[in-house]
């Protein structure tokens, strides 16, 4: 089964700084990969997604992941943070063949300080 | 956005009370998920269903019981609430397990 592991519980960055969140998946073909962000009080919503081709995908907000198959891991970037991604980011994979659940990370949860 | 909602949004019950919360999608999806979500754990899945009448168990299944007698609906049922199942719930569904899931904004519930 496939897992993935989110080794950051709790981030914290300036306003304006760069921002990297660490996604690490166990699976033994090529995953779809998914990032999820939770805003205080609210569900998650879909960042980006990878299924195949170009390794770098882009997503909303500014966001953009790289699929690295060599480090097994799909991490999360944004070039200049703003106050307004301070949320809870949730990194996800699912199967190919797409007969068995998403399976998300535990999150990590991203502070902005002025 | 695809339609998911839960109802109700909050509820507060007492130790020892059945509850059932409920998730309905007008997507014709065929996953659902519960999750409660708990600080320091995450999203954890509780059951979800890949179909009418399938169901199968996530990690943190016990207490927990999970109906889906039509493909929009999906019920969860705390047989007999704990103070441990103080959580917020989510539901999410996906086309495929392999597709965006999406998710319902959360029911509150509090067991005192």
């Amino acid at each position: 089964a496939q897992s993935v592991t989110q080794p950051d519980i709790h981030i914290t960055v300036s306003e304006g700084a760069s921002l990297e969140l660490r996604c690490n998946y166990s699976y033994g073909a090529t995953p779809y990969l998914f990032w999820y962000v939770q805003s205080p009080g609210q569900g998650l919503q879909l960042l980006l997604k990878y299924f195949s081709g170009d390794t770098l995908v882009q997503g909303i907000k500014g966001f953009e992941a790289e699929f690295k198959r060599s480090q097994s891991s799909f991490n999360l970037r944004k070039p200049s943070v703003h106050w307004s991604d301070a949320a809870e980011y949730f990194c996800a994979v699912a199967t190919n063949s797409g007969n068995t659940p998403l399976v998300f990370g535990k999150g990590t949860r991203l502070s902005v300080i002025a | 956005d695809a339609g998911i909602t839960q109802s109700p949004r909050h509820k507060v019950t007492e130790t020892g009370t059945p509850v059932t919360l409920r998730c309905h999608q007008t997507e014709n999806h065929r996953y659902m998920y519960w999750y409660r979500q708990d600080p320091g754990h995450g999203l954890r899945l509780i059951h979800y269903s890949y179909g009418v009448k399938d169901t199968d168990k996530g990690e943190v299944s016990d207490g927990y019981s999970v109906s889906r007698s039509k493909t929009e609906d999906f019920l969860l049922t705390l047989e007999s609430a704990t103070s441990s199942q103080t959580s917020v719930y989510f539901c999410a569904s996906n086309k495929d397990g392999n597709t965006e899931a999406f998710f319902g904004q959360g029911t509150r519930l509090t067991v005192v």
